[in-house]
């Protein structure tokens, strides 16, 4: 089944403890991105990757690391994660069509992150 | 840097009615897409339409691209129960196709 996974779903943490959030996709795509999603913000982009070893930041990038060593794999990293890092995160994937255009993007189920 | 605004932000209807969502954004696209979250779950790609299309059909889903107006609707026809959730539009932005930009969303909710 094509899918994208987040570990874990579920997380309560402490200020400065850092963690990373995995995401896997079984769809060989190129593209892969990680959003935020907070009440009132909608979704914003916070690192997308084009292909292994190629990551940019998005926008609203500051605080959080990623890196494409793989295909199909795209961790998020917060060095030292903070309250206002308290949200629900989604990575999401897409095969990239001619002239870099991005097509349907499939998320992942979430992973809900408090820091306290 | 946001693309897309959905209106209205909350949409409350009886099960069997339509359901309309509009979206606007404000520089020129290559295309639009509009996705349904359910509460707290992944966004679920529903449809893309491109600027030279003006009108897409899927299922119960029907959605119009007006690029004059720079905006795009989202019809549901005859609503089910199922349709509750949160629909957003998504935009490429103009540094890059590979950013998609999505609006704050319309929460749909169909009442029985």
């Amino acid at each position: 089944e094509a899918q994208v996974t987040q570990n874990p779903r579920y997380l309560i943490t402490v200020t400065g403890k850092k963690l990373t959030v995995t995401c896997s996709q079984n769809m060989n795509h190129e593209y892969m991105s990680w959003y935020r999603q907070d009440p009132g913000l909608g979704l914003r982009q916070i690192y997308y990757s084009m292909n292994v070893e190629v990551t940019d930041k998005g926008d609203v990038p500051e605080g959080y690391k990623v890196s494409r060593k793989e295909k199909r794999n795209f961790p998020l990293i917060l060095e030292s994660p903070s309250p206002n890092q308290t949200s629900l995160y989604f990575c999401a994937s897409t095969r990239l069509a001619v002239g870099g255009n991005t097509g349907e993007l499939f998320f992942g189920e979430g992973s809900r992150l408090t820091v306290l | 840097s946001q693309q897309g605004e959905e209106d209205p932000q909350a949409l409350s209807i009886q099960e069997g009615e339509n359901a309309t969502m509009n979206c606007s954004y404000k520089t020129s696209i290559n295309n639009l897409q509009w996705y349904r979250q359910n509460s707290g779950r992944g966004l679920v790609h529903l449809i893309l339409i491109r600027s030279n299309e003006r009108e897409k059909h899927s299922g119960r889903l029907r959605v119009t691209l007006d690029t004059s107006k720079k905006s795009s609707s989202l019809l549901i026809t005859a609503s089910r129960a199922a349709d509750t959730a949160s629909y957003f539009c998504a935009t490429p932005t103009q540094r890059g196709a590979q950013k998609l930009v999505f609006g704050q969303g319309t929460r749909l909710t169909i009442n029985p």
